[in-house]
């Protein structure tokens, strides 16, 4: 069956670090990737999406995700993060041609000052 | 742009209430959703319908109904509802991908 994993459910880093949350799929063909970011009370916003070509893609709010097909991976990458991104991310994948999505359980982050 | 509206942002019922959950979008999409959120455990898919006129189960459909009403809109509807059924609700709409979500419904049932 398909599913996603995103094994981080809390990360805290300082404001300024670098960031990486992980996100793993298992899927037999190349899917849609999708990797979406809720604030607190809010619904979920598109970050960036991946559907074919260039497996580096970049996002909106300086974000960027790498797709890598040997390691069904698309991790979601920022150089240097702000007070803002403290959020919940979820990454999602796309199966089939009813558009519906599998969604990993998502990954907190925190930002220390 | 309004893109997905859903209405209400919060309720309270008492178990074996019924309530419809409302949904609005106008970005002219064809696929709607609805799904539910609770803690650790992402999005699970309620029902979604592809396109006017047809729905299907999603993952967790007990205890929900569904309305297609027209192009735009797409409400569930809980029967009799179950402390169970607490949650935050998503509608979403697409056409193809990728989905755009509304603000929620926060649903408590005591």
């Amino acid at each position: 069956a398909q599913s996603v994993t995103q094994p981080d459910i809390h990360i805290t880093v300082s404001e300024g670090a670098s960031l990486e949350l992980r996100c793993n799929y298992s899927y037999g063909a190349t899917p849609y990737l999708f990797w979406y970011v809720q604030s607190p009370g809010q619904g979920l916003q598109l970050l960036l999406k991946y559907f074919s070509g260039d497996t580096l893609v970049q996002g909106i709010k300086g974000f960027e995700a790498e797709f890598k097909r040997s390691q069904s991976s698309f991790n979601l990458r920022k150089p240097s993060v702000h007070w803002s991104d403290a959020a919940e991310y979820f990454c999602a994948v796309g199966v089939d041609s009813n558009y519906q999505l599998i969604w990993g359980a998502g990954t907190k982050l925190i930002i220390k000052p | 742009n309004a893109g997905v509206t859903q209405t209400p942002k919060f309720q309270v019922l008492k178990t074996g209430q019924s309530m419809t959950l409302q949904c609005a979008q106008d970005m002219n999409h064809n696929s709607m959703y609805w799904y539910r959120q609770d803690p650790g455990m992402g999005l699970r898919l309620i029902y979604y319908s592809a396109s006017e006129g047809t729905t299907d189960k999603g993952e967790v459909p007990n205890g929900y109904n569904v309305s297609r009403l027209n192009k735009r809109e797409f409400s569930l509807r809980l029967e009799s509802a179950a402390p169970s059924q607490t949650s935050v609700y998503f509608c979403a709409s697409s056409e193809g991908q990728p989905q755009h979500f509304g603000d929620g419904t926060r649903l408590s049932i005591l």
